[in-house]
């Protein structure tokens, strides 16, 4: 089956750090991979996306690669801040039920970035 | 403004009773899910609906039982709820594969805890 594998939590981080949170998958097929967000007691925020091999995706400063020979879209930012705090998600989307698109989620990392 | 938007926020209720959610999109998508995030963060889908039509049921017992009025709702009704069923619930939307988009966008979710 599909599943998608993140780096366990938490990540704390002084604020200007460096980030870097690894996703790696498994498919059948060639999925779409996403990043979501979630801040503290709210929904779930696309970050960013990639739909075939080699896309980068990028938003607010994050980016992610899509790597079909290591099977990995893994996350970065340069320079982290306190707002950063969040939950953050990997997922990839693939074609369930002959026509509709269900994403697998990884588990989540928590990050903390302290001042 | 809200894309996709969730009643209620927060959901306190008895064991044995049964309760209902409510989503709605504004975003003209033609297919909804509704997805469980456990207490450890973990998200998995339960239901999609593509135009009113049950497309994707992951296992979800029978006591929960979606209901998509039309395209731009899907409601999640739930019998006999059971301390197991706290959770948060979302409900995402996305467009019929279109240039390979199959970005879902989801509400800020329902937050049930059972009693």
């Amino acid at each position: 089956g599909n599943s998608v594998t993140q780096m366990e939590g938490p990540v704390t981080l002084s604020e200007e750090a460096f980030l870097t949170i690894n996703c790696t998958y498994t498919a059948t097929g060639y999925p779409s991979l996403f990043w979501y967000v979630q801040y503290p007691g709210e929904g779930l925020q696309l970050l960013l996306k990639a739909t075939k091999a080699d896309d980068k995706g990028s938003n607010k400063g994050f980016e992610a690669t899509y790597r079909k020979e290591t099977t990995s879209f893994h996350l970065e930012k340069g320079s982290v801040q306190v707002s950063d705090s969040a939950v953050y998600f990997c997922a990839l989307s693939l074609m369930s039920g002959g026509s509709n698109y269900k994403l697998t989620f990884g588990k989540g990392t928590l990050l903390t970035v302290n001042p | 403004d809200t894309a996709v938007s969730q009643t209620p926020k927060y959901l306190v209720t008895q064991m044995g009773n049964d309760k209902s959610i409510k989503c709605e999109q504004n975003l003209g998508h033609d297919t909804m899910y509704w997805y469980k995030q456990d207490s450890k963060k973990f998200l998995k889908i339960m239901f999609s609906y593509n135009n009113k039509e049950l497309i994707i049921n992951e296992t979800v017992p029978n006591r929960f039982s979606p209901k998509s009025p039309d395209k731009a709702h899907l409601n999640l009704h739930i019998n006999s709820l059971e301390l197991g069923d706290s959770a948060v619930y979302f409900c995402a939307s996305s467009r019929l594969k279109q240039d390979k988009d199959t970005t879902q966008y989801f509400g800020p979710g329902t937050r049930l805890l059972v009693l």
